[in-house]
C-alpha cells in the first residue's frame, strides 16, 4: 500500500532557530502533499497545499513566511518552521495525493507525524 | 468547505456495533464524505468514502440519506484496538477539512 514517510518524527529546538520537516512519499508519486498541524486533544488544521514545481497555496491565518514549504520532486515535500517560538510546539503531519488518482476521491495517506517542541 | 459536527465521545463494549454520526448541514455539490480513524501520535488513517446512499467495504460500512447532511459510520463487532478518533471530514476543492472529532473508547 501506499507509505509517506514524516521525518523527524521527534524534534526539539530552541527557540529562535529554524526546523526542517520532511514528507516522502516511498511507493508513489504525489503532485500534491498536504501539511497540517495538530494541537493536543484538538482537530488536525490544514496549513497548506504543495504542488510540485510550484508554490505552496495557504490557508487563511497561516504565515507564509514562518512555515516555508517546499515541493521539488514528486515524492519529496519540506516544511520549514522559521525563528520558530514555543507557540510553534505541535504535532505537524503530511498527506500525500497519488499523482494520477482520481480527483473526487479524498483516501489521502497520511504520515506518521512530527512532534516538534520548542524550547 | 462545510463545517462538520460530530459527538465529542462514545463509548462501547467488544464485539458491539458502533455508530457515529457526522452532521453537515452544508455540504456543497461537489463535496465528498470521508472517515477517518487516528490513534494517539500518528496521522489519520482513511477508512472509506461515499457521496450518496451506502457504500461498504471490509472494515466498516457509510450510510448518507438523500439529503446528505449528515453520514453514519458504522463500524461492526468493535474489538479494543479500534479505541480512537474518528473524523469525517469533507473532501473538496483538492482538500480535506477536519472537524473535531469523536473519541470512541472500546471496554473489554
Amino acid at each position: 500500500g501506499a507509505v509517506v514517510s514524516q521525518h523527524p518524527s521527534r524534534v526539539i529546538c530552541k527557540s529562535g532557530t529554524s526546523v526542517k520537516i520532511e514528507c516522502r512519499s516511498l511507493d508513489f508519486q504525489a503532485t500534491t502533499m498536504f501539511w497540517y498541524r495538530q494541537f493536543p486533544k484538538k482537530s488536525l488544521m490544514l496549513m497548506a497545499t504543495s504542488n510540485e514545481g510550484s508554490k505552496a497555496t495557504y490557508e487563511q491565518g497561516v504565515e507564509k513566511d514562518k512555515f516555508l514549504i517546499n515541493h521539488a520532486s514528486l515524492t519529496l515535500s519540506t516544511l520549514t518552521v522559521t525563528s520558530a517560538h514555543p507557540e510553534d510546539s505541535s504535532f505537524y503531519i503530511c498527506s500525500a495525493r497519488p499523482t494520477g488518482q482520481p480527483i473526487t476521491f479524498y483516501g489521502y495517506t497520511f504520515g506518521s507525524g512530527t512532534r516538534l517542541t520548542v524550547v | 468547505l462545510a463545517k462538520t459536527t460530530q459527538p465529542i465521545s462514545m463509548d462501547s463494549y467488544e464485539g458491539q456495533e458502533v455508530n457515529i454520526t457526522c452532521s453537515h448541514n452544508n455540504i456543497a455539490t461537489n463535496d465528498y464524505i470521508t472517515w477517518y480513524q487516528q490513534f494517539p501520535s500518528q496521522g489519520p488513517r482513511f477508512i472509506i468514502q461515499g457521496y450518496k446512499t451506502k457504500v461498504t467495504n471490509e472494515v466498516a460500512s457509510l450510510f448518507i440519506p438523500a439529503d446528505r447532511k449528515s453520514s453514519t459510520l458504522s463500524l461492526p463487532r468493535v474489538s479494543l484496538s479500534d479505541t480512537a478518533v474518528y473524523y469525517c471530514p469533507l473532501g473538496g476543492y483538492n482538500k480535506l477539512i477536519f472537524g473535531a472529532g469523536t473519541r470512541l473508547a472500546v471496554h473489554p
